[in-house]
């Protein structure tokens, strides 16, 4: 089993969607969560980090569940420039990525 | 304001051959990492660093070699190139103190073995 698991979509959605990802782990012992984006095998970029209360960012809210050992992102009013690959990275000292999430959001 | 520098950018091995690849950070983080991103496998972790003068390896070491004799710079080895190691490689790096530090990513090596 893998140690961080991501649906690798696509997820295909149309503009001003909503649309959630979810991503499990299965190393209790993390304590560093993050999603990244990255844009045609480009270097990945932080979106932002996810807390356990829960964090918001505009249009991009992060959970974290530990007792389930997942981390969900959900982004509102897509954009066209959300297209990208979301990635869920997992760890501490290590940092495990998931194998992303592909969004692709159409006019 | 380099960041996170990797060295070099493209290359092409035959098979047998072997390489070093330099990453370099300005920004005097602990920890430092390589990955490797194969389509439609997202990264994976060869070896990381959390501090000058130690390693330890990821998910997928085999084949590869690492050193960080200087905090700044963490080089990764291919001892003798196989056609399995085509792939773009990533160095990170990343503050020590705060458990969501972020990390910082170089531009990518792609690496051809042919």
């Amino acid at each position: 089993r893998k140690e961080v698991e991501q649906d690798p979509g696509p997820f295909n959605v149309p503009e001003g969607a909503t649309v959630a990802f979810n991503c499990t782990y299965s190393n209790s012992a993390s304590q560093s969560f993050f999603w990244y984006r990255q844009d045609c095998r480009k270097e990945p970029k932080l979106l932002m980090s996810v807390y356990s209360s829960g964090n918001e960012d505009g249009r991009f809210t992060a959970q974290l569940n530990r007792a389930s050992q997942y981390i969900s992102l959900l982004i509102r009013d897509s954009k066209l420039s959300d297209s990208a690959t979301y990635l869920c990275v997992v760890g501490f000292q290590k940092l495990v990525f998931g194998t992303g999430t592909r969004l692709l959001v159409s006019p | 304001n380099a960041g996170v520098t990797q060295t070099p950018k493209f290359r092409v091995l035959k098979t047998g051959q072997s390489m070093t690849l330099l990453c370099a950070q300005d920004m005097n983080h602990e920890y430092m990492y390589w990955y490797r991103q194969d389509p439609g496998m997202g990264l994976r972790l060869i070896h990381y660093s959390v501090g000058e003068g130690t390693t330890a390896k990821g998910e997928v070491p085999d084949g590869y070699n690492v050193s960080r004799l200087k905090k700044q710079n963490f080089l990764l080895g291919l001892e003798s190139a196989a056609p399995s190691q085509t792939s773009v490689y990533f160095c990170a790096s990343r503050e020590q103190g705060p458990t969501n530090t972020e990390a910082f990513f170089g531009q990518g090596t792609r690496l051809t073995v042919v």
